[in-house]
């Protein structure tokens, strides 16, 4: 099974702050990952899709890059309303899905 | 963009039975391969279960393999999950999810049904 390492855990930060969150694979994993974004009690939604394609709708502060192993999820200028945490998910091989990182408000 | 909307989660006994139910709209359901995914409190979300668009073929996941099955009615628009011998460990909020057309990501969720499973 492949398996979904995110960092941080956790992370604090201002409105304004860039921020980034890192995916690793256990194996490669080309570009088959996706980013999804959850608030408390709701659903994910998803943001990234191919590690790097925005979904439609999704502000353009949110980019995604990597490959293979290594992947990043950067918030250009984290806005309230992306208080929340993140999940990357690999979909090459079944799905596995990282343990997420929270991004709170510092 | 489609609607997914699941129902049936509620309290159930170790050892005993429930069947959650995820009503679709808005997109042409039999279409699509479709997905259960669940979160247990406070926890991360982790994949149970794949159907193809024919309920033709499945997946499941290791833990819930011989103990849950997927289905669905195309022509009722609605995707299924069946669990036998719960455990504990199976509380959790179970999502519906449509998968992507042509790659395999998940575009739409349901809200989601709580599964508890308890004495």
């Amino acid at each position: 099974d492949i398996q979904m390492t995110q960092s941080p855990s956790t992370l604090s930060a201002s409105v304004g702050d860039r921020v980034t969150i890192t995916c690793r694979a256990s194996q490669s994993i080309s570009n088959w990952l996706a980013w999804y974004q959850q608030k408390p009690g709701k659903a994910p939604k998803l943001l990234i899709y191919e590690a790097s394609s925005l979904e439609s709708g999704v502000p353009s502060r949110f980019s995604g890059s990597g490959s293979g192993t290594e992947f990043t999820l950067t918030i250009s200028s984290l806005q309230p309303d992306d208080f929340a945490t993140y999940y990357c998910q690999q979909y090459t091989s079944l799905w596995t899905f990282g343990q997420g990182t929270k991004v709170e408000i510092k | 963009e489609g609607q997914l909307v699941e129902s049936g989660g509620g309290l159930v006994q170790p050892g005993g039975s429930l069947r959650l139910s995820c009503g679709a709209s808005g997109f042409t359901f039999k279409n699509y391969w479709m997905h259960w995914v669940r979160q247990a409190p406070g926890k991360g979300l982790v994949w149970v279960s794949r159907i193809n668009s024919d309920g033709s073929r499945t997946f499941y996941a290791d833990s819930v393999k011989g103990r849950f099955t997927v289905s669905r009615d195309n022509a009722k628009n609605t995707l299924y999950l069946q669990m036998n011998s719960l455990r504990a460990e199976d509380t959790a909020v179970y999502y519906c999810a449509k998968e992507h057309g042509n790659t395999w990501y998940f575009v739409d969720w349901g809200q989601g049904a709580l599964v508890t499973v308890s004495s």
